[in-house]
């Protein structure tokens, strides 16, 4: 199995609402990023955790609040966002030991702020 | 720091020819190098990559590309394309002397017409 799931595929919030991303992996990686992505331009990394815990955080306003409860699960959850943060909202997720430098990515969930 | 350079923002061709999209990197330490795909609403997908080995490197989907050193290039090359082949392609490069964050170019579009 080397999939990254992420729901919802698709969500539209207000700038007032509060709602959360979720990504789950069940291929043992234990690294997994949170990566946005504005139409036609790569993917900017927003935080990555290893090992459950927070290592690189890129500079991302605080309206973004990242969480990894288990080895399997990342969630991106938002509060007050900005019509600037629609995008897509890529996770993905890497082995740690080994050379198998490979990141599998999700397929992203669609944002639209409103 | 690294730095990815792909020459062309789009690429378009007939079906059936053969394409090259080009990548340049730029880095001061020695890096691992990778191929993405990304077609429309949709996450990203590893094509190729290089580690370390043969220069030449086989990918899915009938792609391939050639690591050179000296020119520090990772192009893309596929001798007969489809019109499935139109999306974003994007050359990524990594540290491979640890570290968590994947430098991404801009991107190439190709599109590929009948």
């Amino acid at each position: 199995d080397t999939e990254v799931t992420q729901t919802p595929k698709h969500l539209v919030m207000g700038m007032t609402n509060k709602k959360s991303l979720k990504c789950e992996q069940h291929m043992g990686h234990r690294a997994m990023y949170w990566y946005k992505q504005k139409a036609k331009k790569p993917p900017e990394l927003m935080f990555v955790y290893s090992y459950e815990k927070l290592s690189i955080n890129e500079s991302v306003p605080s309206r973004f609040s990242p969480e990894c409860p288990n080895s399997s699960l990342l969630n991106l959850h938002l509060h007050a966002l900005q019509p600037e943060d629609s995008a897509l909202y890529l996770c993905a997720s890497r082995r740690l030991a080994g050379t198998l430098e490979t990141q599998y990515f999700g397929p992203g969930t669609r944002l639209l702020v409103l | 720091a690294q730095s990815v350079t792909q020459l062309d923002s789009q690429v378009p061709v007939f079906e059936e020819a053969p394409v090259e999209l080009r990548c340049n990197y730029s880095s001061s330490v020695s890096v691992y190098l990778f191929w993405y795909v990304q077609y429309p609403n949709q996450g990203l997908q590893l094509l190729l990559k290089y580690l370390s080995g043969s220069t030449l490197v086989k990918g899915i989907n009938g792609f391939e590309a050639e690591f050179n050193k000296s020119q520090t290039s990772f192009h893309l090359r596929k001798p007969s394309v489809h019109i499935s082949d139109t999306a974003e392609y994007f050359c990524a490069v990594r540290p491979n002397t640890g570290g968590f964050k994947t430098i991404f170019g801009a991107g190439t579009r190709l599109f590929v017409k009948a």
